[in-house]
């Protein structure tokens, strides 16, 4: 596609379910990322996958969140029995390569745990 | 580690005037640097970018120079507009980003 895409865009769950976010990258990019933005906040890196290296999931908060990305494209981020803190949005980017070339962000999708 | 400081906000500017948003930062290695810039109810969009010491990136009127010796990546703009209203990230990168808090810019008529 011509922009990296996020569904859903907005998903309210209740505290204890689990949820999954969905991330297209753009075709063609060897890289993507997963980063949290709360609420006046700037944006906290959760995972980074790059080709069919290991990814770096240095910035996962807790074991209740994980991510995976199929066949070099599609990527879903899971959080399992979410709790409020978790309540953010969450942005995917995609790039070229390593992180030199800047990234391209998609329009996120917002996630409310009540 | 690495790491990027950008000065807080809001940042209250009328039309026309100068902009001026500092971003310095901390790097292990030589990073490229980044502006984003988030407006109101939209998507974070890549401004401007500067990938070695002493490249100036330019955009829609913004420049910002990779300066090694300051670590600094400071935002400038002559003369704002109305439709710059936004918040403004800086950001360095590796193999992956490492924002800045972000600042938030109005711009009065």
């Amino acid at each position: 596609g011509a922009g990296v895409s996020q569904s859903p865009s907005n998903k309210v769950t209740e505290k204890g379910k689990d949820v999954e976010l969905r991330c297209d990258p753009i075709s063609g990019h060897t890289a993507l990322y997963w980063y949290r933005q709360s609420l006046g906040q700037g944006l906290e890196f959760l995972i980074y996958f790059q080709g069919n290296s290991a990814p770096d999931k240095s910035g996962l908060p807790s074991d209740r969140f994980s991510a995976e990305r199929t066949g070099g494209s599609v990527s879903t981020l899971t959080i399992q029995r979410t709790q409020q803190e978790d309540s953010a949005v969450y942005l995917c980017a995609s790039s070229l390569e390593t992180g030199g070339v800047g990234a391209f962000f998609g329009q996120g999708t917002r996630l409310t745990v009540v | 580690g690495d790491s990027v400081t950008q000065m807080e906000g809001p940042v209250t500017l009328s039309e026309e005037a100068f902009l001026t948003i500092n971003c310095t930062y901390t790097a292990t290695g030589y990073p490229s640097l980044f502006w984003y810039v988030q407006y109101p109810g939209e998507g974070l969009q890549l401004l401007l970018k500067a990938t070695k010491a002493d490249d100036k990136g330019s955009n829609k009127g913004f420049e910002a120079t990779y300066r090694k010796e300051t670590t600094s990546f400071h935002l400038e703009k002559g003369s704002v507009q109305v439709s710059d209203s936004a918040v403004y990230f800086c950001a360095l990168g590796f193999n992956k980003f490492y924002f800045g808090s972000g600042t938030k810019l109005n711009v009065k008529p």
